[in-house]
């Protein structure tokens, strides 16, 4: 079956700038998380959405913003974009049960800020 | 909080040396616990978990048992090849709370 696919791939952006990133889950998921991975900080949680609604945030500003949609693909959006933005971004897909642990994470997207 | 701590790297091995990469964490209650792989360009691919104490996972010749009594989850394997050379993230997930926390990772090389 198909896995997570998220796009684009590479995103070159200028600083200021607003990106919006996709990420399509595998089929039958209704939960998807998103994640930020640098070299310095390491992976960090953004946040969750599962049947369209926020279920879980991370500690990231208020110019990371999210959304998912009914067929559970999700969109997380980073309005002014500032050089320390730049990073991978790795959504994860899952069933979304309670005791639900198998993650299945997609190849990301490398964005650059400029 | 909840948080993850993983030996540091780089580790380079040669191949079939036996390999053992050292996770610690720190979590209230009994959290269940992962290791993940990420091979250059990739996103992360799970590797094994185990979601109680004395649990073991395993899976590709990797193991690791989980460790109440000290915290830990190493993850082993008795004869590497080249191409488990790859970054090693350690990660726990607790209760309710959907959202992983990783540590650092090891960048593990082998040599043939």
């Amino acid at each position: 079956k198909a896995g997570v696919t998220q796009t684009p791939r590479y995103l070159i952006k200028t600083r200021g700038q607003q990106v919006t990133l996709s990420c399509s889950p595998i089929s039958g998921h209704r939960s998807v998380s998103w994640y930020q991975q640098t070299p310095g900080q390491g992976l960090q949680f953004l946040f969750e959405y599962f049947s369209e609604t926020q279920r879980n945030k991370g500690n990231f500003p208020g110019r990371f913003s999210g959304r998912q949609f009914s067929n559970s693909r999700s969109e997380m959006n980073v309005s002014t974009l500032e050089l320390g933005d730049s990073a991978l971004y790795l959504c994860a897909s899952s069933l979304g049960g309670e005791r639900d642990y198998g993650y299945t994470f997609g190849s990301g997207t490398r964005l650059t800020v400029v | 909080g909840n948080s993850v701590t993983q030996m540091e790297g780089p580790v380079t091995l040669s191949e079939e040396a036996f390999l053992t990469i050292n996770c610690t964490y720190t979590a209230t209650g009994y959290p269940s616990l992962f290791w993940y792989v990420q091979y250059p360009g990739e996103g992360l691919q799970l590797l094994l978990k185990a979601t109680k104490a004395d649990d073991k996972g395993s899976n590709k010749g990797f193991e690791a048992t989980y460790r109440k009594e000290t915290t830990s989850f190493h993850l082993e394997k008795g004869s590497v090849q080249v191409s488990d050379s790859a970054v090693y993230f350690c990660a726990l997930s607790r209760g309710s709370a959907r959202q992983l926390t990783f540590g650092s990772g090891t960048q593990l090389t082998v040599l043939p």
